[in-house]
């Protein structure tokens, strides 16, 4: 089983809907990071959540991070085609930086 | 400013072949962490160096290994290359050890025939 597990596996919404995935740990998060791939690449780096309850906001993207530090969720409002491509969290559990282990990936596609 | 930059981008190589696989971090970086991505999954750790040190491993073989130089570019080897061992290769860097988000190249896509 994953350490890390998110949901939905793929997404398909229409342009201008409202989309959330979420990201679920058994552990305590150290920190919690949101990354968005286009198939082949890099990881691009949205978002780092620390602190329970915290949340930020970039454009149209909001992550939060829950109280307990175990959920996460990544929150995009309005969807557009560029909000296409595979979505990562990514969960620092041991206080370590860059070991981070990754969820399996939330592929969203965003039909115009 | 130059992001993570890794080479080569692409690499064919045969069974039982030795691989180097080469990155250089955002400049002012001095960690660097390497994770392995096979198609459909997240990226798995395989190491971080931090200040030139091993600070952390994951679960691969010995076949595995890599060194961070004075200038913090970092290198991943790989001996006696399997099947499995095709992935793409992901190379991330960032400013500290902790507490700091990872910042990764557009990695190596490694195909082992």
């Amino acid at each position: 089983s994953q350490e890390l597990e998110q949901s939905p596996q793929s997404l398909i919404v229409q342009e201008g809907k409202n989309l959330t995935i979420n990201c679920t740990s058994s552990k305590t998060l150290y920190g919690l990071y949101w990354y968005k791939q286009k198939y082949g690449e890099g990881l691009i780096f949205l978002m780092m959540l620390q602190k329970g309850g915290e949340e930020k906001s970039h454009e149209k993207i909001t992550a939060k991070l829950d109280e307990k530090k175990q959920q996460s969720s990544l929150h995009i409002t309005a969807s557009q085609p560029s909000h296409a491509g595979i979505y990562l969290c990514g969960a620092d559990l041991s206080n370590q930086g860059g070991k981070l282990i990754f969820g399996q990936g939330t592929e969203l596609s965003v039909k115009p | 400013d130059a992001g993570v930059t890794q080479s080569p981008t692409h690499l064919i190589k045969t069974r039982g072949q030795h691989v180097t696989l080469r990155c250089s971090p955002i400049s002012g970086h001095k960690s660097v962490s390497w994770y392995q991505q096979v198609l459909g999954q997240g990226p798995q750790f395989i190491f971080q160096y931090y200040e030139k040190e091993e600070r952390g491993r994951g679960n691969f073989p010995d076949r595995f290994s890599a060194r961070q130089f004075p200038n913090y570019s970092s290198e991943l080897n790989v001996n006696a290359l399997l099947l499995g061992d095709s992935a793409l290769y992901l190379c991330a860097s960032s400013s500290q050890g902790v507490n700091s988000p990872l910042h990764f190249g557009n990695g190596t896509r490694l195909t082992v025939t």
